[in-house]
């Protein structure tokens, strides 16, 4: 299996502009989760998704942000307008588990954005 | 809110050393979950514990999930550089999920 695809891997960009990741889940697995990386926050669960459907969204920072999750194997994160704080990793995961036991997360390389 | 605190942030031992990460919880979880994050790269599952007071080894690496199933521990035995990274937990309390904030080890030889 190829694993969870995500791009791009690198993303710069100016403030203001708008970013989209994508996530290829690995094919099989019925939860999708998106994540981010900062030093000064560690690994934050910004929203997951179980059978394309949003189940916790609590964690998205803002309006800005939005997620969809149009079928089982495809998800994107889109950030509008985007602000240099922004500016993190973020990682897409998928797993075979259910809601109460998800188990282990399959994590992609990461999408690296920088917003100048 | 949830919480689950992982100390300490950063260890540096000598080759040889052992080394130890503990996660605390502020509340009881159904289980919990081992990552380790070698540097510029993503996390990678090491384990699951699920039982009260369950013990698992991996060669070097012992974890442990407590009789109140609110804290957890990884102990590597005699570290090697390999296992230099950022070691997280990963808690769930329903279907609430939260990582520890990790501990990054390094190794010198």
């Amino acid at each position: 299996d190829a694993g969870v695809i995500q791009s791009p891997r690198h993303e710069v960009t100016e403030m203001g502009q708008e970013v989209t990741l994508r996530c290829k889940p690995i094919s099989g697995h019925n939860s999708l989760f998106w994540y981010r990386q900062t030093m000064m926050r560690g690994l934050e669960l910004l929203i997951y998704f179980n059978n394309n459907v949003p189940i916790d969204d609590s964690g998205m920072p803002e309006d800005r942000f939005s997620a969809k999750m149009p079928n089982a194997s495809f998800s994107t994160l889109k950030i509008q307008p985007s602000e240099p704080r922004d500016s993190a990793v973020y990682f897409c995961a998928s797993t075979p588990g259910g809601r109460m036991n998800t188990g282990e997360l399959f994590f992609g390389e990461g999408s690296r954005l920088t917003v100048l | 809110g949830q919480q689950v605190m992982q100390i300490p942030q950063y260890q540096h031992v000598q080759e040889g050393e052992d080394f130890t990460t503990y996660c605390n919880s502020s509340t009881t979880l159904s289980n919990i979950q081992w990552y380790k994050q070698r540097p510029g790269g993503h996390p990678v599952f090491l384990i699951q514990l699920v039982k009260s007071g369950e013990v698992k080894k991996q060669k070097r690496l012992t974890f442990q999930f407590g009789e109140a199933k609110k804290n957890s521990s990884l102990h590597i035995t005699a570290t090697q550089t390999t296992d230099v990274g950022t070691y997280f937990c990963d808690g769930q309390a329903g279907t609430a999920l939260i990582f520890g904030k990790g501990t990054t080890l390094s190794v010198s030889s």
